[in-house]
């Protein structure tokens, strides 16, 4: 079955370095993986995407790298900030299934 | 333009009741979904659908039941509730062609 997954819980950092959270996933078909960022009381918001046929893409202060062989997905984030301290889920999706698949979440804490 | 908007954003039910968590999009979304949260965990998908008149399963639908006899309106209903679906409900969208999802500010509901 089709299953996204993060490596790690929790990640700690400090303010000013780079952050580096992780995901694996299990379904070849994916046509698009997508990173989210939940804060505190709220719902999700799209940060950044790439397609399956892509291995990197960048955007405002943060990468994403995909690689397919190992069916390993990265979010990195310069210069983390305080703001940056909250819940990230990637999660992928099959175009025209309808439906997105979340993995768990990495919870980011900044301290200053 | 209002994006996603669920009510309540909070509900106590006791063991038994019946009630309906809303959902409405004005943005003239094709998907719709419903998606529970539990603390610590990821996005779970209760039900889905890709257009008006058109609703599926996902990972984790006992219990709830939906409808979308209009694009912009997804209503959930919990049959009979449950100590169990105690959760936090997020209703979200997007466009077919599309991978950004628009998530609700969610529901806290909570059975006792």
């Amino acid at each position: 079955g089709e299953s996204v997954g993060l490596h790690l819980p929790t990640l700690s950092v400090q303010e000013g370095d780079n952050s580096i959270i992780n995901c694996a996933y299990s379904n070849s078909a994916s046509d698009y993986f997508i990173w989210y960022k939940q804060e505190s009381g709220k719902g999700p918001q799209f940060i950044i995407d790439i397609r399956s046929n892509m291995d990197k893409r960048q955007g405002q202060r943060v990468t994403v790298l995909l690689n397919k062989t190992v069916k390993h997905l990265s979010l990195q984030i310069a210069a983390t900030q305080p703001g940056d301290s909250a819940v990230y889920f990637c999660a992928e999706n099959i175009n025209n299934a309808g439906k997105s698949t979340f993995g768990d979440g990495t919870t980011l804490t900044v301290k200053p | 333009n209002a994006g996603v908007t669920q009510t309540p954003k909070f509900q106590v039910l006791k063991t038994g009741q019946s009630m309906t968590l809303q959902c409405a999009q004005d943005m003239n979304h094709e998907y719709m979904s419903w998606y529970r949260q539990d603390p610590g965990m990821g996005l779970r998908l209760i039900h889905y659908s890709v257009g008006a008149g058109i609703t599926d399963q996902g990972e984790v639908p006992n219990g709830y039941n939906v409808s979308r006899s209009t694009t912009e309106d997804f209503p959930l209903r919990l049959l009979s509730a449950a100590p169990s679906q105690t959760s936090v409900y997020f209703c979200a969208s997007r466009i077919r062609s599309g991978n950004t999802i628009y998530f609700g500010e969610g529901s806290w509901l909570t059975v006792v």
